[in-house]
C-alpha cells in the first residue's frame, strides 16, 4: 500500500449505531488530519494530530471522537450521529505542520462516504 | 478564518474548449494552493502560488495569483475529459499556517 488509505470507503449507519473510520498513511509523516466534506460546502477541518498529540479540535461535536495510536494510524469513532453528519470524511497527512504552509503538502486519502439514516 | 469564494460553481464544456475558474477573497493571502479532486478520490495538490502576479504553468493548466494576493485563477487550454473533477482553492488560515481554508470548489465536466 502507498499513500493514504481509508476504510471503509462507504458506510451506512443508523443514528443509534457506533462505528469507526480508519485512516493509515504509508508516507512516514508526523501529522494527520480529519476533514468533513459536504456537498456545496468548503472542506471543514475537524481534528489535527501532530506526533500523536491532538493539536486542533475545531469545535466538533462530541459524537465524533478521534484517536491516534501512532503516527501512521488515525481513527474517527462515531456514535449517535445525526442525518446532517452524512458527508465524505477525508483523512490527510503531512510531514511536519510546524514547518508552516509553504513547506507542507497535505496528502489526502480517498475518503469514507458516510450516510446516516 | 479567511473565506475563499469560487466561481462558477459548475462548468460543463466540450472537449477542446478553454475554461477559466476563479477563486476570490476579501482578505489577503500569503499564498494559495489549487487542488483537483476526481470522483471517488481525495484532493490532489496541483500548484502553490506565492508571489502577487505570479503565473505558473502545468502542461495545459495556467495558474495566476492576483497582484493584491486576494484572488487567483485557473485556466485550462484545450480541455480533455481527464480534466473532469472538482477544483478547489485553499489558503492558510489566519492563526496557523498549516491550517488550510478551502473554497467550496468548481465542478468541471469535460464532455467527449
Amino acid at each position: 500500500e502507498t499513500g493514504v488509505t481509508q476504510t471503509p470507503r462507504h458506510l451506512v449507519m443508523g443514528m443509534t449505531n457506533k462505528k469507526s473510520l480508519k485512516c493509515e498513511q504509508h508516507l512516514g509523516h508526523n501529522a494527520m488530519y480529519w476533514y468533513k466534506q459536504s456537498a456545496k460546502k468548503p472542506l471543514e477541518l475537524m481534528f489535527v494530530y501532530s506526533l500523536e498529540e491532538r493539536v486542533e479540535n475545531n469545535s466538533v461535536p462530541s459524537r465524533f471522537s478521534p484517536e491516534c495510536p501512532n503516527s501512521s494510524h488515525l481513527f474517527l469513532h462515531l456514535h449517535t450521529l445525526q442525518p446532517e453528519d452524512s458527508a465524505l470524511y477525508l483523512c490527510a497527512s503531512s510531514q511536519d505542520p510546524q514547518q508552516g504552509f509553504l513547506q507542507e503538502t497535505q496528502y489526502f486519502g480517498p475518503g469514507t462516504r458516510l450516510l446516516v439514516l | 478564518t479567511q473565506l475563499l469564494e469560487q466561481s462558477p460553481q459548475f462548468l460543463s464544456i466540450q472537449e477542446g474548449e478553454n475554461l477559466t475558474v476563479y477563486c476570490n477573497s476579501s482578505s489577503v493571502f500569503s499564498s494559495l494552493q489549487w487542488y483537483r479532486q476526481e470522483p471517488g478520490e481525495g484532493p490532489v495538490l496541483l500548484v502553490t502560488v506565492v508571489t502577487g502576479g505570479e503565473v505558473k504553468k502545468l502542461k495545459r493548466l495556467t495558474f495566476q495569483f492576483g497582484d493584491a494576493r486576494k484572488d487567483s485563477s485557473l485556466h485550462i487550454t484545450a480541455a480533455q475529459p481527464g480534466d473532469t473533477g472538482l477544483y478547489l482553492c485553499a489558503g492558510p488560515a489566519v492563526s496557523n499556517d498549516y491550517k488550510l481554508s478551502f473554497g467550496a470548489g468548481t465542478t468541471v465536466t469535460v464532455r467527449a
